[in-house]
């Protein structure tokens, strides 16, 4: 079964703080990746949207990689900020017909002001 | 601006009772899917469509049936509700056929079965 890995669950860093966020995953026959913020009782915002033949991609502080023969991908946050508090998930979607996305359980993050 | 509805937000049913979860998006996108969040499991697909007419079982259907009779809407039925299926759901979208699109959520349903 295709398994997509988020550690640590829960992590907690002082405002201004540059972080990473890691995920793994057991295939690498990966289509795309996709980072996702969820703030409580809220649905899923998608942050960035890696494509299999991308290393990275960028949105204002947010940066992600994507390494395909390691099968990781990071979530990096520049000078994090107390909005920033959230759950982080990522989801691989795997090539081939079916492309089915799997989700991590995703990474608890709290900025302290 | 573009969104996904889900309604209600909340609702609770008895075991056994035909349950119909709403969603409706103004993406105009083909691809519609729905997901169940719960603690230990993650996120989970139960149905997903490509287009008007198009139904396909994800990983957790047993329970469970949609339709698409137009872009907009892909209602969720539990057919005769289980404890098993309290749960959080979410309607998902996105615009490409080859899936290397983001994917837009709803803010959820809460479903409890009593």
């Amino acid at each position: 079964k295709q398994e997509v890995t988020q550690i640590p669950a829960a992590l907690s860093v002082p405002e201004g703080e540059n972080l990473v966020l890691n995920c793994s995953f057991t295939d690498s026959a990966i289509y795309n990746l996709q980072w996702f913020r969820q703030d409580p009782g809220k649905g899923l915002t998608s942050l960035l949207l890696i494509q299999s033949s991308q290393r990275e991609q960028t949105s204002g502080r947010l940066n992600a990689s994507l390494d395909k023969s390691s099968g990781r991908s990071t979530l990096y946050i520049a000078a994090s900020q107390p909005g920033d508090s959230a759950t982080y998930l990522c989801a691989r979607r795997a090539s081939g017909s079916a492309r089915q996305l799997t989700f991590g359980s995703g990474t608890q993050l709290t900025v302290l002001p | 601006d573009a969104e996904i509805t889900q309604s209600p937000r909340h609702k609770i049913t008895e075991t056994g009772r035909q349950v119909t979860l709403a969603c409706h998006q103004t993406w105009n996108h083909n691809n519609m899917f729905w997901y169940r969040q719960d603690l230990g499991h993650g996120l989970r697909l139960i149905h997903y469509s490509y287009g008007v007419q198009d139904t396909n079982k994800g990983e957790v259907s047993d329970g469970y049936s949609v339709s698409r009779s137009n872009t907009e809407d892909l209602p969720l039925t539990l057919e005769s509700a289980a404890s098993s299926q309290t749960s959080v759901y979410f309607c998902a979208s996105s615009e490409s056929r080859t899936l290397n699109s983001p994917l837009h959520f709803g803010n959820g349903t809460r479903l409890t079965v009593t």
